[in-house]
């Protein structure tokens, strides 16, 4: 069974950094591409950043790109999602996502709060 | 970026209605789209992919049907479980992009 589990979601200030970790199982994890998909409170989805499965190319949204980062460890079937100069807007839930073979599968999300 | 035009935003229904919510995207996506349902506080639900497949679990109830540009989530007989709010999702490429939400209340 597919399963995905976020961390490292906490409160920030503006400015702040804070690095997601999403710990995948269930499947084989070096064979598939990643992505982070936000969602502010009471809002709509939102897709932030995706990898390649060799993590050799990656991909953001225009309201992140300079600020976050994405990246995985193979080895450890884990991606990350590195948050850099935090603004308010990037309050969120942060789920961590897959597609295996059209099938996408969603991990139950981690809270990123930035407020002073 | 492939814009994905949800309707309508908001949908006011009984139990044991049929119900339709439509999706549009700005290009073709050929079979690359998704259905959710989210209710408050819940991750998304997965309940159509590939346009027209039902997750397992998913009651038959749920349909999905389209190609291209233009898809549709049918909801037949609503049950009092189906309040939610619904989305559609293209992932054609990496650039995923999500319809604006259906809201389905009473």
């Amino acid at each position: 069974e597919v399963h995905l589990l976020e961390s490292g979601g906490g409160l920030v200030q503006p400015g702040g950094s804070l690095r997601l970790s999403c710990a995948a199982s269930g499947f084989t994890f070096t064979n598939y591409g990643m992505s982070w998909v936000r969602q502010a409170p009471g809002k709509g989805l939102e897709w932030v950043s995706g990898i390649s499965s060799s993590g050799g190319t990656t991909y953001y949204a225009d309201s992140v790109q300079g600020r976050f980062s994405i990246s995985r460890d193979n080895s450890r079937s884990i991606q990350y999602l590195q948050l850099d100069s935090l603004r308010v807007e990037d309050t969120a839930i942060y789920y961590c996502t897959t597609t295996l073979l059209g099938v996408n599968y969603w991990g139950q999300g981690t809270l990123v709060t930035v407020s002073s | 970026d492939i814009q994905m035009t949800q309707s309508p935003s908001t949908l006011s229904a009984s139990v044991g209605d049929r119900v339709t919510i439509t999706c549009r995207a700005s290009q073709s996506i050929t079979t690359y789209l998704a259905w959710y349902q989210q209710k408050p506080g819940k991750a998304p639900k997965l309940l159509i992919y590939k346009a027209s497949n039902l997750q397992g679990g998913v009651p038959s109830r749920f349909s999905g049907s389209g190609s291209g540009t233009e898809f549709t989530l049918t909801i037949n007989s609503l049950q009092p479980d189906d309040f939610a709010t619904y989305y559609c999702h293209q992932y054609k490429n990496y650039f995923w992009t999500f319809g604006q939400g259906t809201k389905v209340e009473i």
